[in-house]
């Protein structure tokens, strides 16, 4: 089975620019968690999504959005770049069902605002 | 609430002896626990998961980890270690009267030759 993919692998944007960045679950993984990867704040819970539904949200500005389709494929948005936001964003997809607590973790998009 | 605090931002040791890596937690119900592996540019690998079928869980890379409900821990072992376990390693907490996972800040591991 393909592991999580995550796309672009790599982004460099300038400050005040918006940025989408793509996760494709493994197959039959519904849901679709989205984190921020950086060395001050460590790895911070961004929102999860499940059956195209945001279910938890993580305490980050209005400014960082996501969605999920019908394929739980899931996008995440983050509009009016800050140079803080430069990070390393992780998505990770589970099951559902009694093991959906495991997550399964792409290689991340590494996001750079210059 | 839950939560999660691994002991130690860094871990030495050298290649071919024990590694110990410690997680205490706190939880209201029946935990979940788990522990992941990054290594640099990489996501973040399972290594392997607590749910109290077994108190002594076996990993992949011949890790495995204790729980130890009276002490509320579950640190992570192996008997010798390898150059490749070089990597930051993350414990993480899930309750199952929660709806959320707590990961631990994460301790970087070092392996010196």
């Amino acid at each position: 089975k393909a592991g999580v993919t995550q796309t672009p692998r790599y982004l460099i944007k300038t400050r005040g620019q918006q940025v989408t960045l793509s996760c494709s679950p493994i197959s039959g993984h519904r849901s679709v968690s989205w984190y921020q990867q950086t060395p001050g704040q460590g790895l911070q819970f961004l929102f999860e999504y499940f059956s195209e539904t945001q279910r938890n949200k993580g305490n980050f500005p209005g400014r960082f959005s996501g969605r999920q389709f019908s394929n739980s494929r899931s996008e995440m948005n983050v509009s009016t770049l800050e140079l803080g936001d430069s990070a390393l964003y992780l998505c990770a997809s589970s099951l559902p069902g009694g093991d959906s607590d495991t997550q399964y973790f792409g290689p991340g998009t590494r996001l750079t605002v210059l | 609430a839950q939560s999660v605090t691994q002991l130690d931002s860094h871990v030495s040791v050298s290649e071919g002896t024990p590694v110990l890596l410690r997680c205490n937690y706190s939880s209201s119900y029946s935990p979940s626990l788990f522990w992941y592996v990054q290594h640099p540019n990489k996501g973040l690998q399972l290594l392997l998961k607590y749910t109290s079928a077994a108190t002594l869980v076996k990993g992949i890379n011949g890790f495995e980890a204790e729980f130890k409900k009276s002490e509320t821990s579950f640190h992570l072992t192996k008997p010798s270690a390898h150059m490749s376990d070089a990597a930051e390693y993350f414990c993480v907490v899930s309750d199952q009267g929660d709806d959320k996972i707590i990961f631990g800040k994460g301790t970087r591991l070092h392996i010196l030759p």
